[in-house]
């Protein structure tokens, strides 16, 4: 089945210690976004890319970086994470055709920070 | 003034009734709209999309589109409990590219 990968599910990293989280998706879609969620909010854009095409979002802390190496694949990097970062980090995506409005995200990866 | 606006309830609703859920926007330029359901831990996923006035049927589900009041709404037939979740209402503004803005959401409980 199509889908919207990530990975890990559940990353624990230290203060200040860089992370990597991955998505990946099957649906051909030639957009991807990424965004934060924190428990009881909505969830929050940080960036997306339209194809090759980054767009990041003005408030996005620099602390937050992102690679699409091919459609398939992002990732997000957090250089330098501190507590406030704690989240579920969610991957969505969007493609060409009727549907192209519509966003589908991925399981999520829950960040915790110590 | 919030982009997207809910309640945050909870709303109860007791099983077998008629769960109505609201959404108010404030870009009156915004063509597309779209509700999620999340469950506790879990990520949002799509139950309705709906881009013109009036009404949209989805099996229990129906999502109601007025342009002119701007607002949403969610109604969920026959409720269960497994429809207990945050219900996430999500509009696509009017000004370039395909940005989501989320309300922060609706909790339903749906008690037997």
């Amino acid at each position: 089945d199509a889908m919207v990968i990530q990975n890990p599910r559940y990353q624990v990293t230290q203060f200040g210690k860089p992370v990597t989280l991955s998505c990946s998706q099957t649906l051909n879609h030639n957009v991807m976004y990424w965004y934060q969620q924190k428990s009881s909010q909505a969830p929050k854009l940080l960036f997306h890319y339209y194809d090759k095409d980054f767009n990041n979002e003005a408030d996005t802390p620099d602390n937050f970086q992102s690679r699409r190496p091919n459609t398939s694949f992002c990732f997000l990097d957090i250089r330098s994470p501190g507590l406030g970062d704690a989240a579920m980090y969610l991957c969505a995506t969007s493609g060409p055709g009727q549907e192209t409005y519509e966003q589908y995200f991925g399981p999520g990866t829950r960040l915790t920070v110590t | 003034q919030k982009e997207v606006e809910q309640n945050s309830g909870p709303l109860s609703v007791p099983e077998g009734a008629i769960a109505s859920l609201n959404c108010t926007y404030s870009d009156r330029g915004s063509q597309s709209f779209f509700w999620y359901r999340q469950y506790s831990g879990k990520s949002p996923e799509l139950i309705m999309s709906i881009y013109s006035n009036g009404d949209k049927e989805d099996g229990r589900f129906t999502a109601q589109l007025n342009k002119a009041s701007q607002y949403v709404s969610l109604l969920i037939r026959d409720s269960q409990p497994s429809d207990s979740a945050t219900y996430l209402c999500a509009v696509i503004t009017s000004g370039g590219y395909n940005k989501l803005i989320f309300g922060a959401g609706t909790r339903l409980a749906v008690h037997p």
